[in-house]
């Protein structure tokens, strides 16, 4: 079965720093991009950032840069998102969503976690 | 990074069709083939149901179809079913971003 599945979210003050991981199962996890994409309580869907497959390119929204680091490990079939300098704003629903395309993201996001919560206050 | 335009709400009976439009820029929709659309129920994850622009996954609905004409993306359901009551977003390939619509709320009738 193809699936993700996030870990690492919490409760967090202001300024702190918190890092999120997404194993991913039941596909060749090299071959994908991969996203985060976010939702904060009752809004709608932000994405936050996106990798590579090989992990050679990154892409982040304005709303983060500077603030997050987008990473993977393909040995482990995990992905990371490390979040600094955390803001209220960044309190959502994080969920990270694996993408038809390869070499960059934006081709659709076929495949979701059932999201972790990171709340900053 | 301008996120994309979408009502933020529409409605319709059982058996007719609605059509969610999704409004960009010639940065986005208007200059990439690469639209896509997601339904999401409350407390669920989304689920993808057009890539593309206009192609479906295995197992979505043909009831489902989507849509261009310049900078305007479409999504139509057509013989609306209780179960289609969701939020709908679009979001589109734009370069280095991926820009997501505000989201639109079907609800029927």
């Amino acid at each position: 079965e193809v699936q993700l599945l996030e870990f690492g979210g919490g409760l967090v003050q202001p300024g702190g720093s918190l890092r999120l991981s997404c194993v991913a199962s039941g596909f060749t996890f090299s071959s994908y991009a991969v996203n985060w994409v976010r939702q904060a309580p009752g809004k709608g869907l932000e994405w936050v950032s996106a990798i590579s497959g090989s992990g050679a390119n990154t892409f982040y929204a304005d709303s983060v840069k500077g603030r997050f680091t987008i990473s993977r490990d393909n040995s482990k079939n995990t992905l990371y998102l490390q979040m600094n300098s955390l803001r209220g704003e960044d309190t959502a629903v994080y969920y990270c969503a694996k993408d038809r395309g390869a070499a960059a993201a934006g081709y659709g996001m076929d495949v979701w976690g059932q999201g972790t919560t990171v709340t900053v206050s | 990074q301008s996120a994309l335009t979408q009502p933020a709400s529409v409605s319709g009976s059982p058996g007719q069709s609605i059509t969610i439009s999704c409004t960009g820029s010639s940065s986005d929709v208007g200059s990439y083939n690469l639209v896509s659309w997601y339904q999401q129920h409350p407390g669920k994850a989304p689920k993808l149901i057009i890539y593309e622009g206009t192609k479906r996954p295995s197992g979505v609905s043909n009831r489902f179809s989507g849509s261009k004409s310049g900078n305007t993306a479409s999504l139509t359901i057509s013989g609306l079913q209780a179960e289609d009551e969701a939020a709908y977003y679009c979001s589109s390939f734009a370069r280095s971003t991926i820009p997501f619509g505000g989201g639109t709320k079907l609800t029927v009738l």
